[in-house]
């Protein structure tokens, strides 16, 4: 059965540092979306993509975050200077369409900065 | 921004037990999704409603959307049941607004 996968299952970086995690959506999805779950707290929708452009952000999702699809099957998220607070499981899902359609999940990159 | 209240936070029921968890919101949606969260962290999309019911197997799901009001039912609870279930939101189907989450434990 297609999975989503991400790319590096964890990753420990300094303050201040920039990381790139990196997601393998299902081949045929047209909808890509990237959450947050800091330890201990609910998940957190930082923001969806679609046709080559963010179709929704967070409050969460400024400056120092951006997404790019840059070629045909990887989905990255990109936190400039990240801070301790970036700490959490960042999880990113595809869609194929549709409003009800089922979201598929990857397995999560854990981000520990210190 | 969407209140998402889930009840109750935790729940724990015998083998076999009929189970209920509940998901209300503050503002009208066009998509209501449950998921389940494994212990290990991982996230598995049960459904994804925007009205009346849906059946996969021993789960039901249902939303009234006038209630602003979702439930989920689990059938012959089993320990293989035992996860975090989180309802999540959506106005437009593309930003979504998640709940904290039930914490289901099924004893043998």
């Amino acid at each position: 059965e297609p999975e989503v996968t991400q790319t590096p299952s964890h990753q420990v970086t300094q303050m201040g540092q920039e990381v790139i995690l990196r997601c393998v959506p299902i081949s045929n999805h047209l909808y890509f979306y990237w959450y947050r779950q800091i330890l201990g707290q609910k998940v957190e929708f930082l923001v969806s993509f679609y046709n080559n452009e963010i179709s929704e952000k967070s409050e969460i999702f400024d400056d120092q975050f951006s997404v790019e699809r840059p070629d045909g099957s990887n989905f990255t998220l990109k936190i400039r200077s990240t801070k301790l607070e970036d700490s959490a499981m960042y999880f990113c899902a595809s869609m194929m369409g549709g409003l009800t359609d089922t979201q598929y999940f990857g397995p999560g990159t854990r981000l520990t900065v210190l | 921004k969407n209140e998402v209240e889930q009840s109750p936070q935790n729940l724990t029921a015998q083998e076999g037990e009929f189970i209920t968890i509940n998901c209300s919101y503050s503002v009208g949606i066009s998509a209501l999704h449950w998921l389940q969260q494994h212990p290990g962290g991982g996230i598995v999309s049960l459904f994804m409603l925007s009205s009346g019911k849906k059946k996969h197997g021993r789960l039901i799901a249902t939303i009234n959307i006038q209630e602003k009001h979702s439930s989920l039912h689990i059938t012959a609870s089993h320990p293989r049941d035992s996860a975090v279930y989180i309802c999540a939101v959506s106005e437009t189907g593309n930003q979504f607004y998640f709940g904290t989450g039930t914490s289901l434990t099924v004893i043998p």
